[in-house]
Protein backbone atom coordinates (compact mmCIF):
# COMPACT_ATOMS: atom_id res chain seq x y z
CA UNK A 1 0.00 0.00 0.00
CA UNK A 2 1.38 3.40 -0.97
CA UNK A 3 2.42 5.60 2.23
CA UNK A 4 3.26 8.76 2.40
CA UNK A 5 5.28 10.33 5.76
CA UNK A 6 5.47 14.38 6.17
CA UNK A 7 7.84 15.67 8.86
CA UNK A 8 8.08 17.33 11.02
CA UNK A 9 4.82 17.86 11.65
CA UNK A 10 4.98 21.47 13.03
CA UNK A 11 7.76 23.95 12.33
CA UNK A 12 7.92 27.55 13.45
CA UNK A 13 10.73 29.61 11.84
CA UNK A 14 11.91 33.30 12.37
CA UNK A 15 12.13 35.49 8.88
CA UNK A 16 14.84 34.56 6.96
CA UNK A 17 15.73 31.36 8.19
CA UNK A 18 16.07 28.45 5.90
CA UNK A 19 14.55 25.20 6.63
CA UNK A 20 13.00 22.08 4.94
CA UNK A 21 10.13 19.57 4.77
CA UNK A 22 10.28 15.91 4.26
CA UNK A 23 8.27 14.07 2.22
CA UNK A 24 9.36 9.98 2.75
CA UNK A 25 7.28 7.54 0.65
CA UNK A 26 6.80 4.16 -0.12
CA UNK A 27 5.00 3.42 -3.81
CA UNK A 28 5.22 0.69 -6.33
CA UNK A 29 5.50 2.47 -9.48
CA UNK A 30 5.74 6.66 -9.02
CA UNK A 31 4.10 8.69 -11.08
CA UNK A 32 4.30 11.87 -9.83
CA UNK A 33 4.97 13.20 -6.33
CA UNK A 34 3.05 16.92 -5.72
CA UNK A 35 3.54 19.83 -3.59
CA UNK A 36 0.25 21.84 -2.40
CA UNK A 37 -0.18 24.36 0.00
CA UNK A 38 -2.81 25.23 2.24
CA UNK A 39 -3.99 28.25 4.34
CA UNK A 40 -6.47 28.16 7.04
CA UNK A 41 -10.19 27.72 5.67
CA UNK A 42 -9.20 27.23 1.96
CA UNK A 43 -8.87 24.16 -0.07
CA UNK A 44 -4.57 23.69 -1.19
CA UNK A 45 -3.25 25.23 -3.80
CA UNK A 46 -0.75 23.81 -6.53
CA UNK A 47 3.00 24.28 -6.25
CA UNK A 48 5.04 21.63 -8.13
CA UNK A 49 5.09 18.26 -9.68
CA UNK A 50 8.06 16.38 -10.09
CA UNK A 51 7.96 12.88 -11.63
CA UNK A 52 11.42 11.20 -11.45
CA UNK A 53 14.82 11.39 -8.98
CA UNK A 54 16.93 13.92 -9.41
CA UNK A 55 14.37 16.47 -11.02
CA UNK A 56 14.18 20.07 -9.06
CA UNK A 57 11.72 22.74 -9.56
CA UNK A 58 11.47 26.55 -8.28
CA UNK A 59 9.41 29.05 -7.63
CA UNK A 60 10.39 32.28 -5.72
CA UNK A 61 11.91 31.28 -2.33
CA UNK A 62 10.83 27.66 -2.64
CA UNK A 63 12.51 24.78 -4.56
CA UNK A 64 11.47 20.68 -4.89
CA UNK A 65 13.44 17.84 -4.98
CA UNK A 66 12.84 14.57 -5.32
CA UNK A 67 15.00 10.87 -4.65
CA UNK A 68 13.49 7.76 -5.11
CA UNK A 69 12.39 7.73 -1.60
CA UNK A 70 11.77 11.11 -0.48
CA UNK A 71 11.56 15.06 -1.57
CA UNK A 72 12.42 17.89 -0.09
CA UNK A 73 10.69 21.21 -0.09
CA UNK A 74 13.41 23.97 0.77
CA UNK A 75 12.64 27.35 2.05
CA UNK A 76 14.86 30.21 1.40
CA UNK A 77 14.57 32.51 3.64
CA UNK A 78 11.08 32.73 3.97
CA UNK A 79 8.31 35.49 5.34
CA UNK A 80 5.53 35.37 7.31
CA UNK A 81 3.48 34.86 4.51
CA UNK A 82 4.82 31.76 3.73
CA UNK A 83 3.27 30.33 6.95
CA UNK A 84 0.63 27.66 5.76
CA UNK A 85 0.75 23.49 5.30
CA UNK A 86 2.34 22.21 2.73
CA UNK A 87 0.91 19.09 1.49
CA UNK A 88 3.44 16.27 -0.36
CA UNK A 89 0.77 13.96 -2.26
CA UNK A 90 1.80 11.06 -4.41
CA UNK A 91 0.38 9.10 -7.71
CA UNK A 92 0.92 5.89 -8.39
CA UNK A 93 -0.80 3.38 -10.86
CA UNK A 94 -2.28 6.10 -13.43
CA UNK A 95 -4.60 8.99 -13.31
CA UNK A 96 -7.06 7.20 -10.74
CA UNK A 97 -5.33 7.24 -7.57
CA UNK A 98 -3.39 9.71 -5.57
CA UNK A 99 -2.28 9.45 -1.98
CA UNK A 100 -1.96 12.47 0.86
CA UNK A 101 0.24 13.39 3.44
CA UNK A 102 -1.14 14.83 6.69
CA UNK A 103 1.05 17.76 5.76
CA UNK A 104 3.48 20.13 8.02
CA UNK A 105 2.13 23.19 9.60
CA UNK A 106 4.23 26.10 8.78
CA UNK A 107 4.72 29.26 10.64
CA UNK A 108 7.20 32.06 9.81
CA UNK A 109 7.68 34.90 12.61
CA UNK A 110 8.52 38.57 11.52
CA UNK B 1 -10.49 32.20 -15.61
CA UNK B 2 -13.35 31.08 -12.89
CA UNK B 3 -11.94 28.86 -10.27
CA UNK B 4 -13.29 25.55 -8.50
CA UNK B 5 -16.43 26.74 -6.76
CA UNK B 6 -18.35 24.61 -3.79
CA UNK B 7 -21.64 25.35 -2.16
CA UNK B 8 -22.80 25.75 0.58
CA UNK B 9 -19.90 26.54 2.40
CA UNK B 10 -20.73 25.65 5.49
CA UNK B 11 -23.43 23.43 6.97
CA UNK B 12 -24.54 21.89 10.03
CA UNK B 13 -26.94 18.63 10.03
CA UNK B 14 -28.17 16.57 12.28
CA UNK B 15 -27.39 12.81 12.92
CA UNK B 16 -29.39 10.73 10.47
CA UNK B 17 -30.00 13.34 7.73
CA UNK B 18 -28.22 13.27 4.50
CA UNK B 19 -26.05 16.00 3.12
CA UNK B 20 -26.00 16.99 -0.94
CA UNK B 21 -23.09 18.94 -1.41
CA UNK B 22 -22.26 21.05 -5.11
CA UNK B 23 -18.57 21.78 -7.03
CA UNK B 24 -18.65 23.20 -10.10
CA UNK B 25 -15.48 22.61 -11.67
CA UNK B 26 -13.15 24.97 -14.17
CA UNK B 27 -14.12 25.49 -17.39
CA UNK B 28 -12.77 22.55 -19.79
CA UNK B 29 -11.80 20.45 -16.80
CA UNK B 30 -13.88 16.87 -17.02
CA UNK B 31 -12.30 15.24 -14.03
CA UNK B 32 -13.72 16.04 -10.50
CA UNK B 33 -12.75 14.45 -7.41
CA UNK B 34 -13.57 14.43 -3.66
CA UNK B 35 -11.85 14.43 -0.80
CA UNK B 36 -12.51 14.56 3.20
CA UNK B 37 -10.20 16.24 4.96
CA UNK B 38 -9.77 15.95 8.77
CA UNK B 39 -7.36 17.05 11.42
CA UNK B 40 -6.31 13.68 12.54
CA UNK B 41 -6.64 11.64 9.25
CA UNK B 42 -5.50 14.70 6.36
CA UNK B 43 -7.08 14.53 3.21
CA UNK B 44 -8.51 11.39 2.06
CA UNK B 45 -9.77 10.32 -1.27
CA UNK B 46 -13.14 9.90 -1.44
CA UNK B 47 -13.80 8.97 -5.50
CA UNK B 48 -13.11 10.46 -9.03
CA UNK B 49 -15.91 11.40 -11.71
CA UNK B 50 -14.80 11.75 -15.24
CA UNK B 51 -16.78 12.87 -18.24
CA UNK B 52 -19.92 11.49 -16.05
CA UNK B 53 -18.25 8.05 -14.91
CA UNK B 54 -16.54 7.43 -11.83
CA UNK B 55 -13.21 6.24 -12.42
CA UNK B 56 -12.35 5.52 -9.06
CA UNK B 57 -13.22 5.07 -5.73
CA UNK B 58 -11.48 5.28 -2.02
CA UNK B 59 -12.63 3.47 0.88
CA UNK B 60 -15.29 5.22 2.43
CA UNK B 61 -18.86 2.99 2.79
CA UNK B 62 -21.56 3.26 0.45
CA UNK B 63 -23.29 6.08 2.21
CA UNK B 64 -20.99 8.64 0.52
CA UNK B 65 -22.12 8.77 -3.51
CA UNK B 66 -21.22 10.77 -5.95
CA UNK B 67 -22.72 11.90 -9.24
CA UNK B 68 -21.47 14.47 -12.34
CA UNK B 69 -23.52 15.88 -15.06
CA UNK B 70 -22.57 16.67 -18.74
CA UNK B 71 -21.29 19.92 -17.45
CA UNK B 72 -18.92 18.05 -15.40
CA UNK B 73 -20.63 19.85 -12.20
CA UNK B 74 -20.72 17.60 -9.72
CA UNK B 75 -22.62 16.48 -6.43
CA UNK B 76 -21.71 14.50 -3.33
CA UNK B 77 -24.15 12.80 -1.40
CA UNK B 78 -23.90 11.60 1.97
CA UNK B 79 -26.83 9.60 3.73
CA UNK B 80 -27.43 8.85 7.24
CA UNK B 81 -25.23 11.36 8.78
CA UNK B 82 -22.74 10.11 11.56
CA UNK B 83 -20.92 12.42 13.94
CA UNK B 84 -17.63 11.29 12.55
CA UNK B 85 -19.01 13.13 9.33
CA UNK B 86 -18.27 16.38 10.22
CA UNK B 87 -15.22 17.46 8.64
CA UNK B 88 -14.42 19.75 5.30
CA UNK B 89 -15.09 18.17 1.94
CA UNK B 90 -12.95 19.23 -0.81
CA UNK B 91 -13.05 18.78 -4.50
CA UNK B 92 -10.72 19.20 -6.95
CA UNK B 93 -11.25 19.74 -10.71
CA UNK B 94 -8.14 18.68 -13.38
CA UNK B 95 -7.96 18.18 -17.24
CA UNK B 96 -6.72 14.32 -17.00
CA UNK B 97 -7.48 12.81 -13.49
CA UNK B 98 -6.63 13.05 -9.70
CA UNK B 99 -2.74 12.12 -10.68
CA UNK B 100 -2.36 15.57 -12.45
CA UNK B 101 -2.20 19.37 -11.44
CA UNK B 102 -5.39 19.89 -9.51
CA UNK B 103 -6.86 22.49 -8.26
CA UNK B 104 -9.31 22.52 -4.98
CA UNK B 105 -11.56 24.56 -4.06
CA UNK B 106 -12.53 25.85 -0.55
CA UNK B 107 -14.21 23.34 0.75
CA UNK B 108 -17.77 22.82 2.40
CA UNK B 109 -17.71 22.67 5.98
CA UNK B 110 -19.85 19.75 7.65
CA UNK B 111 -20.47 19.65 10.98
CA UNK B 112 -23.13 17.01 12.30
CA UNK B 113 -24.64 17.16 15.76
Amino acid sequence: EDQVTQSPEALRLQEGESSSLNCSYTVSGLRGLFWYRQDPGKGPEFLFTLYSAGEEKEKERLKATLTKKESFLHITAPKPEDSATYLCALNSGGYQKVTFGIGTKLQVIP
Amino acid sequence: KAGVTQTPRYLIKTRGQQVTLSCSPISGHRSVSWYQQTPGQGLQFLFEYFSETQRNKGNFPGRFSGRQFSNSRSEMNVSTLELGDSALYLCASSLEGVGTEAFFGQGTRLTVV
